[in-house]
């Protein structure tokens, strides 16, 4: 089983900031097969990048992902009050799993 | 546009049975991979278990194995979660989504909006 850990638990930052969020996974994820999820109060997840590095449909160029192998990371460039979120890395190379999540929080 | 309705989560006692189901629409349900994520409450997401396309192919979380059984109904655009045995920790919104491909290595997308199981005596 492929255990993903994301840091950190918790991030503050103020509208306009950049986001830099990691998740590291105990061991290579086969074909950069990490994704990111978007998850606000009382909704359900929403994806925003796939291959570790492609943005989903409709999700704004403000949010991007690098990484392979074992560490990866989802950028947020500038953030706007809609992105205040937790944010969840899933891999899908050997079988499913999720990281604990990271809350984005407003400073 | 695609939809996941998801319906059946209940209050039920520790050693109980569950049955839940997810009605799909909008996509050619039986070419592509289903499956079902948890969230307990006030924690993070949990992947239980997926079906291939075909339903000829499942996979299962350690935690759910021999006591969760997913299939699915292509000809009605139905999956379901048959679940047995069930603990207080099973207690958990349970999400139906819908993987990128027919078989293995799927990302989720869309979710449903997710159905509340409650495991309590």
């Amino acid at each position: 089983e492929i255990v993903l850990t994301q840091s950190p638990g918790t991030l503050s930052l103020s509208p306009g900031e950049r986001a830099t969020l990691s998740c590291r996974a105990s061991q290579s994820v086969t074909s950069t097969y990490l994704a990111w999820y978007q998850q606000k109060p009382g909704r359900a997840p929403r994806l925003l990048i796939y291959s570790a590095s492609v943005r989903a449909a409709g999700i704004p160029d403000r949010f991007s992902g690098s990484g392979s192998g074992t560490d990866f990371t989802l950028t947020i460039s500038r953030l706007e009050p809609e992105d205040f979120a937790v944010y969840y890395c899933q891999q899908y190379g050997s079988l499913y799993s999720f990281g604990q999540g990271t809350k984005l929080e407003i400073k | 546009d695609v939809q996941l309705l998801e319906s059946g989560g209940d209050l039920v006692q520790p050693g109980g049975s569950l049955r839940l189901s997810c009605e799909a629409s909008g996509f050619t349900f039986s070419s592509y991979a289903m499956g079902w994520v948890r969230q307990a409450p006030g924690k993070g997401l949990e992947w239980v278990s997926a079906i291939s396309g075909r339903g000829d192919n499942t996979y299962y979380a350690d935690y759910v194995k021999g006591r969760f059984t997913i299939s699915r109904d292509n000809a009605n655009n139905m999956l379901y979660l048959e679940m047995n045995s069930l603990r207080v920790e099973d207690t958990a919104l349970y999400y139906c989504v819908k993987g990128k491909y027919s078989g293995s290595h799927n990302y989720f997308d869309p979710w449903g909006q997710g159905t509340l199981v409650t495991v309590s005596s």
